[in-house]
């Protein structure tokens, strides 16, 4: 299985704020890589596709780059909405496997 | 409007079995991979199935924690996917999510369900 791991595991952060999670694979992945973002009670939401593709409806503050084994998300300047957990995904082998998330709070 | 709804959750003895359904609306099911993903109280994300659509033949895979105790189906004519789960532990007690991925675009969980809970307990 390919193995995911986020670093922070958690952070905290102000509003107005540039947040950087980053995420490496156990091996390469090329750019099969999702990044959703979780609030409490409410399933996960997708903001970034392979790698770097801003999912439509997601703001443009959220950007994704990285292929291979590395990759990061970063959100420009915090805003009140986005605290919450953010995973990856990749979807790369036939089992497809999430990091175990980074919690984002409020500072 | 897409819709992914999650029914037959709640609580199951260790070693019983519950079978959830996943019923789908707003897109077209045939065509897309139907996903099981998990989330046990205050944890992270863990996949833990699929089946793939009728162009590639319904294959299906799992996590190894599941394989053999757990099976994913799905009708079409209904726009339904089921997860049955046999011989449970109590470790797969969690929230359980449908999700899916278009068979012929990119490799993402789009859309998601609500989420239900399925609890084993004695």
């Amino acid at each position: 299985d390919i193995q995911m791991t986020q670093s922070p595991s958690s952070l905290s952060a102000s509003v107005g704020d540039r947040v950087t999670i980053t995420c490496r694979a156990s091996q390469n992945i090329n750019n099969y890589l999702n990044w959703y973002q979780q609030k409490p009670g409410k399933a996960p939401k997708l903001l970034i596709y392979a790698a770097s593709s801003l999912q439509s409806g997601v703001p443009s503050r959220f950007s994704g780059s990285g292929s291979g084994t590395d990759f990061t998300l970063t959100i420009s300047s915090l805003q009140p909405e986005d605290f919450a957990t953010y995973y990856c995904q990749q979807s790369y082998s036939t089992l497809w496997t999430f990091g175990q998330g980074t919690k984002v709070e409020i500072k | 409007e897409v819709q992914l709804v999650e029914s037959g959750g709640g609580l199951v003895q260790p070693g019983g079995s519950l079978k959830l359904s996943c019923a789908a609306s707003g897109f077209t099911f045939s065509g897309s991979t139907i996903h099981w993903v998990r989330q046990a109280s205050g944890k992270g994300l863990e996949w833990v199935g699929r089946i793939r659509g009728k162009a590639i033949n319904y294959v299906t895979a799992y996590v190894p924690s599941v394989k053999g105790r757990f099976s994913i189906s799905r009708d079409d004519s209904k726009n339904t996917a089921y997860l049955q789960m046999n011989s449970l532990k109590t470790e797969d007690t969690a929230v359980y999510y449908c999700t899916r991925h278009d068979d012929y675009g990119d490799q993402k969980f789009d859309y998601w369900g609500q989420g239900i809970l399925v609890t084993v307990s004695s």
